[in-house]
């Protein structure tokens, strides 16, 4: 079974530094996707980045990228200029590519808190 | 479009009793699911459906009923509620054939005393 670790409880930043998130997974399937959610105190999740495993390169949206370390089974979140806004848990998701999602559910990492200092 | 609609947002109950959360979708999406969020872990599946009329047991289905009669929604019985699913559950959907485009619902956070 897949499974999804974040070992950062909690990270803190200050405002228009950058921080970096990280997620290692462990699977045996050689296709999947990875994301990165974020969830504001509001509970609404929303989908920050994603990265499919057969891409080499590492996806970017704005001043969000990934690290994808395929090999290593690491899937780090860099943040950069971090804003207020940017205050939120951030979850880490792993769902396997056909044929092996019979359901297409997430497995999730347990969440990083991050707190954005003034 | 409301994309994926939860209600209640807010319950609490006493131990025993029973409720049914509603998730209604308006996306035609064939697959929907039902997680579970707890401080310090990471969201796990109790129960999903991949059409209407069908539906299957996730990670922790236990303590738990679903129905899909209708295609745009998604029920989540507790049948005797317990302290243990105290909890705030969250309604997902998907459409076939896509490869990201999971909607989430806003959530609905549950305690049972």
């Amino acid at each position: 079974a897949q499974t999804v670790t974040q070992s950062q409880p909690e990270m803190s930043v200050q405002e228009a530094e950058t921080v970096t998130l990280s997620c290692t997974y462990d699977t045996s399937e050689s296709d999947y996707y990875l994301f990165w959610y974020k969830q504001p105190p509001s509970r609404q999740m929303i989908l920050v980045i994603r990265q499919e495993a057969y891409k080499q390169q590492n996806a970017t949206e704005n001043r969000f990228s990934v690290n994808f370390q395929k090999a290593a089974k690491s899937f780090s979140l860099k943040i950069s200029d971090s804003q207020l806004g940017d205050a939120a848990m951030y979850f880490c998701a792993y769902r396997s590519a056909p044929p092996g999602d019979s359901n297409y559910q997430l497995i999730w990492g347990a969440g990083t808190k991050l707190i954005i200092k003034p | 479009n409301a994309g994926v609609t939860q209600t209640p947002k807010f319950r609490v109950l006493k131990t025993g009793q029973s409720m049914t959360l509603l998730c209604a979708q308006d996306m035609n999406h064939e697959y929907m699911y039902w997680y579970r969020q707890d401080p310090g872990m990471g969201l796990r599946l109790i129960h999903y459906s991949v059409g209407e009329g069908t539906t299957a047991k996730g990670e922790v289905p236990d303590g738990y009923n679903v129905s899909r009669l209708k295609k745009q929604n998604f029920l989540l019985g507790l049948e005797s509620a317990a302290p243990s699913q105290t909890s705030v559950y969250f309604c997902a959907s998907r459409r076939q054939g896509m490869k990201y485009g999971y909607t989430f619902g806003s959530g609905t956070r549950l305690t049972v005393v």
